[in-house]
């Protein structure tokens, strides 16, 4: 089953924070983010493989709450970089390396 | 060093035909994945290798999608008889394989059946 994402689509200005949630129906065992910008390949920002494990990018950040079957990908004090779409992945077994079922994308924009 | 690259960064054919897709993983990343990602959506799971043998082929949507990597390296994404439908860009990705679960992501093969 696919996660959901939401919001779908977010505008913010410059250096305002975002939240961007991802959620499953099914018991999960690791959350992947990525980010894509226009045109381009998605690109790695961090997977947690533990509930309850949080972890920090610069200033994007995530949390993993394994009995919600929900994670969380924070971005504060946003930068115009910081435009594209924002994937959450999930894997159903136990395993860092394993096929990951993209969600639908919440498409960021970042206005100057 | 070098990414992944696909090739052909563009295919256009027609329906019915036949298409091969190809991508070159980093050297020494043992893990390759195949994804197709639609206009709008996420990328979709198609196959998973480690090594030369698919772990997982459960994406694989019928019998005419077929993928190979015979020596543990190149992979070739087959699709006969190609259908309108199957337009969308194909994304290879490759891993290490030893456990810290970040995929690398090629440009990509933009397919479109006319």
């Amino acid at each position: 089953q696919q996660p959901v994402q939401s919001p779908q689509a977010v505008i913010l200005r410059e250096g305002e924070d975002a939240v961007i949630n991802c959620s499953s129906s099914k018991a999960l065992y690791s959350v992947h983010w990525y980010r894509q910008k226009h045109g381009e390949a998605p690109v790695f920002l961090m997977i947690l493989l533990k509930g309850g494990e949080q972890k920090g990018h610069e200033k994007i950040s995530a949390s993993f709450n394994e009995k919600k079957q929900q994670s969380s990908l924070y971005l504060t004090a946003s930068q115009l970089s910081y435009s594209g779409t924002y994937f959450c992945g999930t894997g159903i077994l136990p395993l860092a390396d394993d096929k990951i079922i993209f969600g639908k994308g919440t498409r960021l924009h970042i206005l100057p | 060093g070098a990414g992944v690259s696909q090739t052909p960064s563009n295919k256009v054919t027609e329906k019915g035909k036949y298409v091969e897709l190809r991508c070159d993983p980093i050297s020494g990343h043992t893990a390759l994945y195949w994804y197709r990602q639609s206009l709008g959506q996420g990328p979709e799971f198609l196959i998973y290798f480690q090594g030369t043998g698919a772990a997982d082929d459960s994406g694989l949507p019928n019998d005419r999608f077929f993928a190979v990597r015979p020596e543990g390296s190149v992979s070739t994404l087959k699709i006969q008889r190609t259908e309108r439908g199957d337009s969308a860009v194909y994304l290879c990705a490759t891993s290490p394989g030893t456990g810290g679960g970040e995929q690398f992501f090629g440009p990509g093969t933009r397919l479109t059946v006319l």
